[in-house]
């Protein structure tokens, strides 16, 4: 079975500081990664995926194989950053897209 | 176009009654997926459908259950609410099953007393 981890509920950094948020996932074929974001009071929409290799908002995420991970970074974290992120995994076919519980990442100006 | 459009906004129901939730795809989007969403548990999902047909189910009891229509329109139904059933619901559509971009509705709030 399909699963996505994300381990912090939470991440709180200063304006300016670098973000990584966590996602590992368990899957034994190749899947589709992707990283979705909920601003306060907007709709959950999809944020990067790993396929585009794209920096989207400072963002970037790189798949890991080895590790079955993908984390979120971006180098200098901006207040407009703060949101819920979900991390998503796809495995194709007329398979769900699995999310994980979420981050809340919290920038403090 | 469109975006995805879910109705009611808000409900406030009681325990022990039902509820349906309405939710209208993008246009030419045939899949429709629905998602609980709370602060403890993230999204969960709840169940897809594709052409009038289920897909796929998550883990969630039989009192959860939902209907696709020809146009796509899809409705979920909770009958004998709890008080844990309390959470944002979320459609989201696309236009296939597995179909790697989902696009979300602002949710239906369900709180139950």
């Amino acid at each position: 079975a399909q699963r996505v981890t994300q381990p912090e509920k939470l991440l709180s950094v200063f304006k300016g500081a670098p973000v990584e948020l966590k996602c590992n996932y368990s899957y034994s074929g190749s899947p589709e990664l992707f990283w979705y974001v909920q601003y306060s009071r907007q709709r959950l929409q999809l944020l990067l995926r790993h396929i585009s290799r794209e920096s989207i908002k400072g963002f970037t995420a790189d798949l890991n194989k080895g590790e079955t991970s993908f984390h979120l970074k971006k180098p200098f974290a901006q207040e407009e950053d703060s949101a819920m992120y979900y991390c998503a995994l796809n495995s194709g076919g007329y398979q769900k897209v699995t999310f994980g519980t979420g981050t809340k990442l919290q920038v403090i100006p | 176009k469109a975006g995805v459009t879910q109705t009611p906004r808000y409900l406030i129901k009681t325990r022990g009654q039902q509820v349906t939730l309405s939710c209208s795809p993008i246009s030419g989007h045939r899949s429709v997926s629905w998602y609980q969403q709370t602060p403890g548990q993230g999204l969960q999902f709840l169940f897809e459908y594709f052409s009038e047909t289920q897909r796929n189910k998550g883990n969630f009891p039989g009192r959860f259950s939902g209907r696709q229509f020809s146009n796509s329109r899809s409705e979920m139904n909770v009958s004998t609410l709890e008080l844990g059933d309390s959470a944002l619901y979320l459609c989201a559509s696309s236009l296939a099953p597995g179909d790697e971009k989902l696009f979300f509705g602002s949710g239906t709030q369900l709180s139950v007393l």
